[in-house]
């Protein structure tokens, strides 16, 4: 079974902090995301990385950033944490290759910005 | 603009009764179609997936979606609802084509009845 592992499950940080979450998934899959999750909006792409040192924007990028250094790792850094990041952060993987492939979760970290 | 609709924010129905969540895509040639359920608290678990040939897939725990061409549409089914079924359903299109990307749609919580 594909295990991501989300080193978070509820965390709680302070306007203006740099905020890491990491992610680690153990079948060695090339492509990684990370999302967010709001009531009502579903959930929205902010990075993805579909190889080591790679990474491309997804729909909101915005006052966020990205590293994996390794391919099991891949990691969500908010560099100046705001309120409105408040949310549920969700990392997910996935074997490249064609479409059918899905991509597999980890539970989630629930980020309070205060 | 590819997307996803779920039309039903919230369904209610009873333990034993059967259910049908509505899932539409907006996507020029024939999508990969993806079925995730959220527990409470939890990240995002996979029911099924289609990606081509019988239009009929079955899934875990009971569930089975239909995809229609004509409607756009992939419906999930599930003949005698449980109530640990009680959650929240995610509709996603992989509109893979080399932006490895999902689109998710905005989600149906489902309440379960006893």
């Amino acid at each position: 079974d594909v295990k991501v592992t989300q080193s978070s499950r509820y965390l709680v940080k302070r306007t203006g902090e740099k905020v890491f979450l990491e992610c680690v998934q153990d079948m060695d899959h090339e492509n990684m995301f990370w999302y967010r999750q709001d009531p009502g909006l579903g959930l929205r792409l902010i990075y993805f990385s579909y190889d080591v040192k790679m990474k491309e924007k997804g729909d909101i990028p915005e006052g966020y950033s990205v590293s994996r250094e390794k391919k099991e790792r891949f990691s969500l850094i908010l560099e100046s944490a705001s309120t409105n990041q408040t949310s549920m952060y969700l990392c997910a993987s996935r074997r490249t290759g064609e479409g059918n492939q899905p991509q597999h979760f980890g539970d989630g970290t629930r980020l309070s910005i205060l | 603009a590819q997307s996803v609709t779920q039309p039903d924010i919230h369904i209610t129905v009873s333990e034993g009764a059967s259910l049908e969540l509505r899932c539409n895509y907006s996507y020029g040639a024939t999508p990969y179609l993806f079925w995730y359920v959220q527990s409470p608290g939890q990240g995002l678990q996979l029911l099924l997936k289609y990606f081509s040939g019988d239009t009929l897939v079955q899934g875990i725990k009971g569930f089975e979606a239909e995809f229609k061409r004509s409607q756009s549409s992939f419906n999930l089914r599930k003949p005698s609802v449980h109530w640990s079924d009680a959650a929240e359903y995610f509709c996603a299109v992989d509109i893979t084509s080399g932006t490895y990307k999902y689109i998710f749609g905005t989600g149906t919580r489902l309440k379960v009845l006893a």
